[in-house]
């Protein structure tokens, strides 16, 4: 059984570029939360999506979207990239079906620098 | 913004020695789960406990919960050097996300 897998691993890009990180969940959950990770910080949650909708979002602007697909996996996508843009992306899945925060499974991150 | 900090920040046992890290929050919660996540990769489930219990055991792993002192601790009997990770407490909110804090990192020297 896959646990969650995110692509790609590490990838560099200059200020003004455009990213989008993928996601598969957990077999058989069906929503996806993505966190930001600052060196040296806690996990800062970003959004989540069920069904295909976001149903939370943290405090980060606008540049930040994200899309959850028909099959439960997810993008985020960072507009016009920020040097303090660069840290660890996890996607995390669980299976609430909006009955309350469970377990989270987190993949191994991406890893994004920001030039 | 963090709803928990964990104290101590940083922590260093040798092998053999029991570790405790702490973690306070800042609003009511349904849940308190902890997490590790060895260096630079994703976190790992470790326990959760409910707001209606008080301890919950996992193998060497014991928590803690005080709701009216909003505050939960972690400990790691018997150490191993393996344990050499970070640990992170996190809260939901509105039953829809969860909330990390600062994070403790624990050094065990063999």
């Amino acid at each position: 059984d896959a646990g969650v897998t995110q692509s790609p691993t590490h990838l560099i890009k200059t200020r003004g570029q455009q990213v989008t990180l993928r996601c598969s969940p957990k077999s058989g959950h069906d929503t996806v939360s993505w966190y930001q990770q600052a060196l040296g910080q806690g996990p800062q949650f970003i959004f989540q999506y069920y069904e295909e909708e976001e149903r939370q979002r943290g405090n980060f602007p606008d540049r930040f979207s994200g899309h959850q697909f028909p099959n439960y996996s997810s993008e985020l996508n960072v507009n016009a990239l920020l040097l303090g843009d660069s840290a660890l992306y996890l996607c995390a899945s669980s299976l609430v079906g909006g009955l309350g925060t469970g377990e989270l499974f987190f993949g191994e991150g991406s890893r994004l620098t920001v030039l | 913004s963090q709803q928990g900090e964990e104290d101590p920040q940083a922590l260093s046992i040798q092998e053999g020695e029991n570790a405790t890290m702490n973690c306070s929050y800042k609003t009511s919660i349904n849940n308190l789960q902890w997490y590790r996540q060895n260096s630079g990769r994703g976190l790992v489930h470790l326990i959760l406990i409910r707001s209606n219990e008080r301890e919950k055991h996992s193998g060497r792993l014991r928590v803690t919960l005080d709701t009216s002192k909003k505050s939960s601790s972690l400990l790691i009997t018997a150490s191993r050097a393996a344990d050499t990770a970070s640990y992170f407490c996190a809260t939901d909110v509105n039953t829809d996300k969860l909330i990390f804090g600062t994070g403790t990192r624990l050094q065990v020297f063999p």
